[in-house]
């Protein structure tokens, strides 16, 4: 069955520093998103994209972050200076359509972690 | 806002016993419905969904869930719990208007299977 697949896993990185999380969204979906959860917290929307646009973006979603979908498979996600909240698990989603009915499939998740 | 609510961060059951996780949500107008699953390492796996029809929606592994309008709730049921149902669940909405694809998600809840 078709997956969303993310890597790393797991990034350590220093405060300030560029970072960038990958995705591979499922293969014929159009619409992919990015939601964070800071530990012990709720999953929280970042921001949806569609032919190379962004669609919605979350009051989270300032200016260190941005995405990009460089080539035909691979979504990403930019955090140019992070800061020590950065800190958290992040999941990457596609869906097929933009129908809110839709259902997102969602990766496992990036683990970052800002010292 | 659409907003969600689930009560009891960490529930916990006996193996063959009921399992009831609880979800409310905030909307004048129903939301599309979502509970997910998250398995150790793993991304959020969609269980069941309510977009309309039938109130009673039936999922994968034994899950079903009940829309109830008047209670602006969506509970998630399992008559027999498993030991393999250890997991985080999740409950979510989207909608209730087109383009409103964003899901909103609640707190989580952990739930263990006791033997």
């Amino acid at each position: 069955e078709p997956e969303v697949t993310q890597t790393p896993s797991h990034q350590v990185t220093q405060m300030g520093q560029e970072v960038i999380l990958r995705c591979v969204p499922i293969s014929n979906h159009l619409y992919f998103y990015w939601y964070r959860q800071i530990l012990g917290q709720k999953v929280e929307f970042l921001v949806s994209f569609y032919n190379n646009e962004i669609s919605e973006k979350s009051e989270i979603f300032d200016d260190q972050f941005s995405v990009e979908r460089p080539d035909g498979s691979n979504f990403t996600l930019k955090i140019r200076s992070t800061k020590l909240e950065d800190s958290a698990m992040y999941f990457c989603a596609s869906s097929l359509t933009r129908l809110a009915q839709e259902t997102q499939y969602f990766g496992p998740g990036t683990r970052l972690l800002v010292l | 806002a659409q907003s969600v609510t689930q009560l009891g961060s960490h529930v916990s059951v006996s193996e063959g016993a009921l399992v009831l996780l609880r979800c409310n949500y905030s909307s004048s107008v129903p939301p599309y419905l979502f509970w997910y699953v998250q398995y150790p390492n793993q991304g959020l796996q969609l269980l069941l969904k309510y977009t309309t029809g039938a109130t009673l929606v039936k999922g994968i592994n034994g899950f079903e869930a009940e829309f109830k309008k008047s209670e602006t709730s969506f509970h998630l049921t399992k008559p027999s719990a498993h030991m393999s149902d250890a997991a985080e669940y999740f409950c979510a909405v989207s909608g209730p208007y087109q383009g409103a694809q964003k899901l909103v998600f609640g707190q989580g809840t952990r739930l263990t299977i006791n033997p």
